[in-house]
């Protein structure tokens, strides 16, 4: 069955970069979404197709795919995006696979 | 605008069974499949699989037959999800979650959006 990795945590400070990445075989060759959960909500998705903002989603999210790496970047960080974020794709061997999350805390 | 609302938290005891609502709105109800996904306390997401809301056609992930069953009201706009001979286990989050797009997942795609969840707890 494929299999989803990220961090279990990335911190960063207030106005810079964070990267949260998802690792799967060849995941280059599938359409990733992400989804962020603040704590006692439900996930929202902020990525969807690899690089796409769904209306309502700030510019400063952003996501890429390549290889077997596929990454959210989260730009001008501010203390609102502290989330927990997710992956998702659709593999045939386990129909639709989540990562295990990744806690974004904002320094 | 689009929106999914969930029933209230359960308290059940083991052994006891769940029916857990979803309630669409916004929208026409038959043309998004629906999803649900478990989320156990401290825990990531997990899929459960998805029912077709125009045949009402239901598809489980591994781990998910048998005790677990999804069902649709289609003249209420509502999709269910019934768990029966709950185990301390079972204690988790429950989220519907809509396709991102018509077509009942003839092309796999995201979930958009979610309902708030139910807390089922099992407990004697």
């Amino acid at each position: 069955s494929y299999v989803l990795t990220q961090p279990p945590s990335v911190s960063v400070a207030p106005g810079k970069t964070a990267r949260i990445t998802c690792g799967g075989n060849n995941i280059g060759s599938k359409s990733v979404h992400w989804y962020q959960q603040k704590p006692g909500q439900a996930p929202v998705l902020v990525i969807y197709y690899d690089s796409d903002r769904p209306s309502g989603i700030p510019e400063r999210f952003s996501g890429s795919n390549s290889g077997n790496t596929a990454t959210l970047t989260i730009s001008r960080v501010e203390a609102g995006d502290e989330a927990d974020y997710y992956c998702q794709v659709w593999d045939s061997s386990s129909d639709h696979l989540f990562g295990g999350g990744t806690k974004l805390t904002v320094l | 605008q689009v929106q999914l609302v969930q029933s209230g938290s359960e308290l059940k005891k083991p052994g006891a069974s769940v029916k857990v609502s979803c309630k669409a709105s916004g929208y026409t109800f038959t043309s998004y499949a629906m999803n649900w996904v478990r989320q156990a306390p401290g825990q990531g997401l997990e899929w459960m699989g998805w029912i077709n809301t125009n045949t009402g056609n239901p598809t489980y992930a591994q781990g998910f037959t048998g005790r677990f069953v999804f069902s649709l009201d289609t003249s209420v706009s509502t999709a269910y999800l019934q768990i029966s001979s709950l185990k301390a286990e079972d204690t988790a989050v429950y989220y519907c979650a809509r396709d991102g797009r018509p077509g009942q997942q003839l092309v796999p795609n995201w979930f958009d959006p979610w309902g708030q969840g139910t807390l089922v707890t099992v407990s004697s």
